[in-house]
């Protein structure tokens, strides 16, 4: 069973709020991953993580950040929230080594800016 | 580069019906392949996979076969239930073990 949480579950907030999304794992796992959802289902890649003190910007551009200090930690900030960044956001994680990895997935963050 | 193309969906069947949903890739080397199944409000989760070529991968009555030949990874079920209902991705693994997603495909089962 995966052990990656993510909270809130929903959120919806003001346009130009500062937001933080949270992602924690519990397997020790070194990556970490930061995926955008749009409507039609397709999934982005916007921020990944080799461990601590890693991390890299993905396949599509992103006005958030994110830091790894601890290994089980992986948070997304947005410093100000527009209603384009409104979209279903899933944090993952795997093994770090070895093209068999799999990729646990939290239940996700559905963000919605008004 | 590396690419991963799935049927688009939504895919629509009648229960007891039998499920095909094509994937096939580009890749250099020999990649792994994948396909997660994200069902309504979760987030994604490992179905199966395949790590080399003729490999079958198999898991809840679903399977789906490597073929290098016609670089394909097709997801098959013999007899699909309402709790199929869900987004099916086919994945890969590139040389740099990043995924490489498809875009999902939508299966919606009716009664």
């Amino acid at each position: 069973e995966a052990d990656i949480y993510q909270t809130p579950r929903y959120l919806v907030i003001g346009t130009g709020k500062k937001i933080t999304l949270e992602c924690s794992q519990t397997m020790g796992h070194d990556k970490m991953y930061w995926y955008q959802q749009d409507p039609g289902m397709e999934l982005h890649l916007i921020h990944y993580s080799y461990g601590v003190n890693s991390t890299e910007k993905g396949d599509l551009s992103s006005e958030s950040t994110v830091s790894r200090i601890r290994t089980e930690h992986f948070p997304l900030t947005l410093e100000s929230a527009r209603p384009s960044h409104t979209s279903q956001y899933l944090c993952a994680s795997s093994e770090l080594g070895g093209e068999n990895t799999e990729a646990f997935f939290g239940q996700g963050t559905r963000l919605t800016v008004v | 580069g590396n690419s991963v193309t799935q049927m688009e969906g939504p895919v629509t069947l009648s229960e007891e019906a039998f499920l095909t949903i094509n994937c096939t890739y580009t890749a250099t080397g020999y990649p792994s392949l994948f396909w997660y199944v994200q069902y309504p409000g979760e987030g994604l989760q490992l179905l199966l996979k395949a790590t080399k070529a003729d490999d079958k991968g198999s898991n809840k009555g679903f399977e789906a076969t490597y073929r290098k030949e016609t670089t394909s990874f097709h997801l098959e079920k013999g007899s699909v239930q309402v709790s199929d209902s869900a987004v099916y991705f086919c994945a890969l693994t590139a040389r740099n073990y990043q995924l490489i997603w498809g875009a999902g495909t939508k299966l919606i089962i009716k009664p």
